[in-house]
């Protein structure tokens, strides 16, 4: 298994562009999330899905979009980057059977920065 | 959402058992406290997890008292390598959140 994948592993983008962070894994989770990292902080949820078909706000979701149109796959879309999105990007997942705190696997991060 | 406070650093020396403690005082009925590692430029890495009383695997211990307001993440005799961000985590699978984190840096 490679687990969780997330590609680019880095990023520059110019103020008002967009991109697309893309975000795979092999596990046959039904649980997925996007979270931000600013430096010296914890982690911020952004979107979260349950399965195909379903995502929803977290935390931290103005900017951004997300869509979950596979188990595997989970983009996020960046739209009109702004500097305050600079940031890391991590995607995670985890199985749920409808318990509680599920163990979350996470990626190996997208480094951004908005200029 | 019950927030939680954790030590923002600490520091040990290798062999050293080192005890960070995790306060959360709103823990709802259907929280679990689950504990996270992260090495820098890496994403966090699941250590723990439990719902109450005291909860061992290869790695650490957790203890949770009754009244669940609060747990203790043991981490026996660390090594270099366990110099790391450990994050306490308390809610269920679309609510969890991320303090700050514990910078543990253990010294030789």
């Amino acid at each position: 298994n490679a687990g969780v994948t997330q590609t680019p592993k880095f990023r520059i983008l110019k103020i008002g562009q967009s991109m697309t962070l893309q975000c795979t894994q092999d596990m046959n989770h039904n649980y997925m999330y996007w979270y931000r990292q600013d430096p010296g902080m914890g982690l911020k949820l952004i979107y979260y899905s349950v399965g195909a078909g379903i995502t929803d706000k977290g935390e931290v979701p103005n900017g951004y979009n997300v869509s979950r149109s596979t188990t595997e796959d989970f983009p996020l879309r960046l739209e009109l980057a702004a500097p305050s999105q600079t940031s890391v990007y991590f995607c995670a997942s985890s199985y749920s059977s409808g318990g509680f705190g599920e163990t979350q696997y996470f990626g190996p991060g997208t480094r951004l920065l908005v200029l | 959402l019950a927030k939680t406070t954790q030590p923002i650093s600490m520091d040990s020396y290798e062999g050293q058992e080192v005890n960070i403690t995790c306060s959360h005082n709103n823990i709802a009925t259907n929280d679990y406290i689950t504990w996270y590692q992260q090495f820098p430029s890496q994403g966090p890495r699941f250590i723990i997890q439990g719902y109450k009383t005291k909860v061992t695997n290869e790695v650490a211990s957790l203890f949770i008292p009754a009244d669940r307001k609060s747990s203790t993440l043991s981490l026996p005799r660390v090594s270099l390598s366990d110099t790391a961000v450990y994050y306490c985590l308390v809610g269920d699978d679309t609510d969890m959140r991320f303090g700050a984190g514990t910078r543990l840096t253990v010294k030789p």
